[in-house]
């Protein structure tokens, strides 16, 4: 069972390159989520997808834009990286319920030089 | 606004040791709580859930009891073991978009 599948697993940018982290599940979750992980903050949400077609913004979406290209898959793209957004990026999918567990990817780790 | 405020960690035990780590949540409504650990290298994965008051979710000898009372979720495990050393996180849910993280706590057991 593949569940979350996120690439790249590491990624080194220079400051003002851009790329696009992939994500894909097989559960047929209508609900997608990019959060973002750095020491000591949790994890806060950049952009979430409550189903295919809609996105929305979360607490920290500057510098990021997504695409939701169908019901399995939800990119996440910086287009001009900045040392701050060196951090280590999860998408994760549910059910769209109040009670639905979160299922995670195994992260991006990306670095900005 | 809503939020999650987990203790502090690093936190250090030994084996067989009693763990309590300590959740308090504020939220408009009613959420559902969750318990997340994440194990060194991987993405987070659920480790139990309640969805409401008085709810005990336990999983893995690891429990917490929702206390609407209190605002509260502590995870607690009577016997912790060297395999249970990892980051755990206490989470809210109130509706679709809306799943708040604390900052999470590092726990470490030494045989």
């Amino acid at each position: 069972n593949a569940g979350v599948t996120q690439t790249p697993k590491f990624q080194v940018l220079k400051t003002g390159q851009s790329m696009t982290l992939q994500c894909a599940q097989d559960m047929n979750h209508n609900s997608m989520y990019w959060y973002r992980q750095d020491p000591g903050m949790g994890l806060r949400l950049i952009y979430y997808s409550a189903s295919e077609g809609t996105t929305d913004k979360g607490e920290v979406p500057n510098g990021y834009n997504v695409s939701r290209l169908n019901k399995r898959e939800f990119s996440l793209r910086l287009e001009s990286a900045a040392p701050s957004q060196t951090s280590v990026y999860f998408c994760a999918s549910s059910e769209a319920v109040r009670a639905g567990e979160l299922f995670f990817g195994e992260g991006s780790r990306l670095t900005v030089l | 606004g809503n939020s999650v405020t987990q203790m502090e960690g690093p936190v250090t035990l030994s084996e067989e040791a009693f763990l309590t780590i300590n959740c308090t949540y504020t939220a408009t409504g009613y959420p559902s709580l969750f318990w997340y650990v994440q194990y060194p290298g991987e993405g987070l994965q659920l480790l139990l859930k309640a969805t409401k008051a008085d709810d005990k979710g336990s999983n893995k000898g690891f429990e917490a009891t929702y206390r609407k009372e209190t605002t509260s979720f502590h995870l607690e495990k009577g016997s912790v073991q060297v395999s249970d050393s990892a980051v755990y996180f206490c989470a809210l849910r109130l509706n679709n978009n809306d799943m708040r993280f604390g900052a999470g706590t590092r726990l470490t057991v030494k045989p």
